[in-house]
């Protein structure tokens, strides 16, 4: 059984860079689509961007400017960085699995929240 | 970016019963809207994809359908499990947007 795990610091400062990995494991990073998705406190879902199995990367217009993404299939692992976090950007952080760019999203991992403070 | 609006915001209804809930989209997404299910503290779930595919271990008494802009998830048969958010998903234009979701409570 697939299996998406979210890691990374749960508290970042403003201004400073969020970096979060998902390993997966039960199966091979090739050949999905490999999403963030982030959904704040009480509120709906978000997608940030993926990236797929070759490296090509797709992001949001919205985070586009701060978001980087890169995969590393020797791991089985990617990675998200967001930088210049602000309040905004507290959330729990999602990495999904999909068989193309835009969905579905068929496993999702537990999610894991980080808290911009200062 | 296509907005999916998402009605109503909160359902109420009891086991046992049929619930229906809607997604509507700015502009046709053909069939590509997918649903999912998620329940407080964990990630979401699809239940449906492509409109009205159900996803692996999707119970059968979920169904969706509609086409273009109008889309509909109806549970039959509530079961206490049941009771969750919902969101529907666009998959046919970039970027890949969510509707603000249905709480279905009882």
């Amino acid at each position: 059984q697939v299996q998406l795990q979210e890691s990374g610091p749960g508290l970042v400062k403003p201004s400073e860079t969020l970096s979060l990995t998902c390993t997966v494991s039960g199966g091979s990073i090739s050949p999905y689509y490999w999403s963030w998705i982030r959904q704040p406190p009480g509120k709906g879902l978000e997608w940030i961007g993926y990236i797929y199995s070759s490296g090509s990367t797709n992001y949001n217009p919205s985070l586009k400017s701060r978001v980087t993404m890169s995969v590393d299939t020797s791991k089985n692992r990617f990675s998200l960085k967001v930088n210049s976090v602000t309040a905004a950007d507290t959330a729990v952080y999602f990495c999904a699995r999909s068989p193309r760019g835009y969905g579905d999203y068929q496993y999702w991992g537990q999610g894991t929240l980080v808290t911009v403070y200062s | 970016e296509i907005v999916l609006t998402q009605s109503p915001a909160t359902l109420s209804v009891s086991p046992g019963e049929r619930a229906t809930l809607s997604c509507r989209a700015s502009q046709t997404v053909f069939t590509y809207l997918n649903w999912y299910q998620q329940k407080p503290g964990q990630a979401p779930r699809v239940l449906i994809y492509d409109t009205s595919s159900r996803a692996t271990g999707t119970p059968a008494r979920f169904s969706g359908s509609g086409s273009e802009t109008d889309f509909t998830l109806s549970i039959s048969n509530l079961e206490p499990e049941d009771f969750a958010v919902y969101y529907c998903q666009q998959g046919s234009n970039w970027p890949p947007t969510f509707g603000q979701g249905t709480k279905l409570e009882i």
